[in-house]
Parts: C-alpha cells; sequence; structure tokens
C-alpha cells in the first residue's frame, strides 16, 4: 500500500530559526517528490520538486533532500519568517500503472512565533 | 486570476439534499482532478478527468458521488442525497497533462469548497 509518513506532525519555532521537516514514503514505482505548502483555508502550492535522481534542490529559503534508496525526503527551511506558519506537505508521485497519482502525506503544521 | 476557480468557497446543505461543486481549470489545462481533506487528514485523490472523459475515478465512493468535465463549462462535482460523513474540504487541481512530457509538471490547485452538511 503506498503511503506517506510526515514527521513531527507539528512543530513550533522562534521567528528567524531553521527547522527541517522529515517524509517517509512507501509510494513503488515512484516518479518525483514535491514538497507543498498550504496555508489556512487554501489551495496547497508547490514548493519544490525532485525526481528520482535528484538529491537535493533550492528555492529560497527551502531546501528540500530526497534519498530515493531509503525513501527519505526531508525540507529545511531557513531564517523562518512569520508568513511561514503553514501546513507542509510531502507528495511523492507514482509511476508506471499508477497513473501518475499523487500521495498526499498529512502534513506538518508549521507555527512560527515572533 | 488565471488560476483554478472553484465555487462556491463554502457551502452548507441539509442531509438528503444535493451538492454541486465546480471548479474552472488554468487556461490551456485540459487534465482536472478532485480530491478530498477531511480534518487533520492529508488529501485523498478522488477522481481524475480530461474533457469529456473520465480516466480514474477509482478514489470516488461508488454511490451518491460523480463528476464530470464537458467539452464546454467547467468541471462538475455532483453528491447526492448528501450525509453528515461528505462534510470536508473539496479541492480542485489541473495539470497541462498527465505523462510525459508532463509528469514533471505540478498540478495547480483551487482554494476549494468547504462542505457542511446539517
Amino acid at each position: 500500500k503506498n503511503q506517506v509518513e510526515q514527521s513531527p506532525q507539528s512543530l513550533i519555532i522562534l521567528e528567524g530559526k531553521n527547522c527541517t521537516l522529515q517524509c517517509n514514503y512507501t509510494v513503488s514505482p515512484f516518479s518525483n517528490l514535491r514538497w507543498y505548502k498550504q496555508d489556512t483555508g487554501r489551495g496547497p502550492v508547490s514548493l519544490t520538486i525532485m525526481t528520482f535522481s535528484e538529491n537535493t534542490k533550492s528555492n529560497g529559503r527551502y531546501t528540500a533532500t530526497l534519498d530515493a534508496d531509503t525513501k527519505q525526503s526531508s525540507l529545511h527551511i531557513t531564517a523562518s519568517q512569520l508568513s511561514d506558519s503553514a501546513s507542509y506537505i510531502c507528495v511523492p508521485r507514482g509511476g508506471g500503472s499508477t497513473l501518475g497519482r499523487l500521495y498526499f502525506g498529512r502534513g506538518t503544521q508549521l507555527t512560527v512565533w515572533p | 486570476n488565471a488560476g483554478v476557480m472553484q465555487n462556491p468557497r463554502h457551502l452548507v446543505r441539509r442531509r438528503g439534499q444535493e451538492a454541486r461543486l465546480r471548479c474552472s481549470p488554468m487556461k490551456g489545462h485540459s487534465h482536472v482532478y478532485w480530491y478530498r481533506q477531511l480534518p487533520e487528514e492529508g488529501l485523498k485523490f478522488m477522481v481524475y478527468l480530461q474533457k469529456e472523459n473520465i480516466i480514474d475515478e477509482s478514489g470516488m465512493p461508488k454511490e451518491r458521488f460523480s463528476a464530470e468535465f464537458p467539452k464546454e463549462g467547467p468541471s462538475i462535482l455532483r453528491i447526492q442525497q448528501v450525509v453528515r460523513g461528505d462534510s470536508a474540504a473539496y479541492f480542485c487541481a489541473s495539470s497541462l497533462g498527465q505523462g510525459a512530457p508532463y509528469s514533471n509538471q505540478p498540478q495547480h490547485f483551487g482554494d476549494g469548497t468547504r462542505l457542511s452538511i446539517l
């Protein structure tokens, strides 16, 4: 069964601090992995994408890593801002017969305090 | 705003009524996906449609739920005889394509319809 597990479930940090969010998945076959940010009451917005051959990808203060062998990914946020408060969702994409379906984790709820 | 548009943003229905949720994809996108999100849960795939065709409905409940994406107009997710358990946020996403060369293209999401059943 294709599954996505994210940790921690929730996280509170002070503005300006760094944090790292974790994702373990069992999706197979695997095509790529994307991290989404979902603000309260809004739809998810893509932050980064990595294919199985990529180890790291940066987008401003966001840096994602991927180990396709161990099926683990992380999202590192540097110098956090209040606007970073949101749910961060790990989304591996299936390949082959899965028709490219996306598998959503439950997300890590990040709260940044001033 | 050329993003994915969903309406209504909030919908309240009584048990037994019908709910119709609409989704207009991004301009130029012909692939539409519907997802359901329960509180504290991840998004769950429901159905994938192209214009006038249902490609994958393996995530749709077998009864009361249907979806369409007509040649003209928005995609519609229809829930008949709603029950309390249908209360959730329903998200629509669209993309340019599905397989290669689009597999690395993102799905763009609307802001959802929050359905409440009284």
